[in-house]
């Protein structure tokens, strides 16, 4: 069965700083991997998702993500934050589980705090 | 609609009680699932639809859960004696089939037990 381990519950940055949040996951098969963000009193919205096609996975906002397979990491970036970027941030992984079915298995989130 | 809408997005009830949380995937969405995310956790998994079948319940905690999807729409999930350890935010996300699709999220029904 895969987890997800986001490490550090709070990141602060400034304005205009870089945004590293940090995500590994356990999976006996390469799995599927996304970034999600939620905004107060708003749901998920997708950032970006691994596919396969390349390592470094480009998202909305300026966000990216590089798949790194040896570390089993999956991060995010991004070079210069922005107030508006101030939200909860979830890694999540999917792979085929006990049932036959991929259903994605969240991190227990990253609270991205912004300062002026 | 748009996108996955729940209702209600708040809903009280006092202990012991039973509730429905309703849940109305994005058009065309075979596939579906519900969440619990309590507060400072990612969200829980609970249960999975692959059209109008459960095909994943594993996540289901206890025999008071109950979900449905009778014709491969609309979603309602059942909680029977509700407890105080149920409040939380319930998640309902849709999909298309596929291994690498992107789950589409509600904006949640926040149950708060009393």
């Amino acid at each position: 069965a895969q987890s997800v381990t986001q490490l550090g519950s709070h990141v602060s940055v400034s304005e205009g700083a870089l945004v590293l949040l940090r995500c590994n996951y356990s999976s006996s098969v390469p799995p599927y991997l996304f970034w999600y963000v939620q905004y107060p009193n708003q749901g998920l919205q997708l950032l970006l998702k691994y596919t396969s096609a390349a390592t470094l996975v480009k998202g909305i906002n300026g966000f990216e993500a590089e798949f790194k397979k040896s570390e089993t990491s999956f991060h995010l970036t991004k070079p210069s934050a922005h107030m508006s970027d101030a939200a909860e941030y979830f890694c999540a992984v999917s792979d085929k589980g006990t049932g036959g079915s991929y259903i994605p298995t969240f991190g227990r989130g990253t609270s991205l705090i912004v300062h002026p | 609609g748009a996108g996955v809408s729940q209702t209600p997005s708040n809903k009280v009830t006092e202990k012991g009680k039973y509730v429905e949380l309703r849940c109305d995937p994005i058009s065309g969405h075979t596939a579906l699932y519900w969440y619990r995310q309590s507060l400072g956790q990612g969200p829980e998994f609970l249960i999975y639809f692959q059209g109008t079948g459960a095909a994943d319940d594993s996540g289901l905690p206890n025999d008071r859960f109950f979900a449905v999807r009778p014709e491969g729409s609309v979603s309602t999930l059942k909680i029977q004696r509700t407890e105080r350890g149920d409040s939380a935010v319930y998640l309902c996300a849709s999909s298309q089939t596929g291994e690498n699709t992107e789950a589409f999220f509600g904006q949640g029904t926040r149950l708060t037990v009393v």
